[in-house]
């Protein structure tokens, strides 16, 4: 079983849409969240983080966790075209720890 | 601020040459800095961590004499895929840390290596 687990998509919605984006992982010692997007050839960059349960919110983004159940959520209000590229979910397990990776949901926002 | 680059962006190479790629952290100094590989529609597989003035901790499966890390400074790593071959060919991203703390990685924009 992978420690962190993402549905890879594709998911396509129409633009305005709230996107819900998902992945659970296995590894209760798991402390940090994060979040990461990452167009077409490029590196990942980082979108949000969070440190053990609960919400956090920064623009049209908010990241949930919930460390009972082992979900972590990523909601994207008024999604626009440009919102369009891989998403990828991690987890780490302490400071200076390494990070794991889900396999990455691919979004597609269509104007 | 926490920027990184690296160089090169793609480069194609023949089999059995070595191909040396640079991560730089350009405002900041990288306490850590990790190299991840990626191949198509797959998610980042770290390939080995590094710390400057000490040898990198490779990942298990990763070959350390294949794959070459050197970390010189706060602000340069560079991997170098020694006698390359088509099965090397991936996207390579490095990521530097920052901080004591919480450890924030600030991902480069990748290098493409193609074998021929």
């Amino acid at each position: 079983q992978k420690e962190v687990e993402q549905d890879p998509g594709p998911l396509s919605v129409p633009e305005g849409a709230i996107v819900s984006l998902n992945c659970t992982y296995s590894n209760s010692a798991f402390q940090y969240f994060m979040w990461y997007r990452q167009y077409s050839r490029k590196g990942p960059e980082l979108l949000m983080y969070t440190y053990s349960s609960g919400n956090k919110e920064d623009g049209r983004f908010t990241a949930q966790v919930d460390k009972s159940s082992k979900y972590i959520s990523l909601f994207i209000r008024d999604s626009q075209p440009s919102d369009s590229a891989t998403y990828l979910c991690a987890s780490l397990r302490n400071q200076g720890g390494k990070l794991i990776f889900g396999q990455g949901t691919e979004l597609s926002v269509k104007p | 601020g926490a920027v990184v680059s690296q160089h090169p962006s793609w480069v194609i190479c023949k089999s059995g040459t070595s191909v040396k790629i640079e991560c730089r952290s350009l405002d900041f100094q990288a306490t850590t800095m990790f190299w991840y590989r990626q191949f198509p529609k797959q998610s980042l597989m770290l390939m080995a961590t590094s710390n400057e003035g000490s040898k990198a901790t490779y990942e298990q499966g990763v070959e350390k004499d294949k794959f070459l890390i050197n970390h010189a400074s706060l602000t340069l790593s560079t991997l170098t895929v020694t006698s390359a071959h088509p099965e090397d060919s991936s996207f390579y991203i490095c990521s530097a840390g920052r901080g004591q703390g919480y450890n924030e990685q600030f991902f480069g924009p990748g290098t493409r290596l193609t074998v021929l």
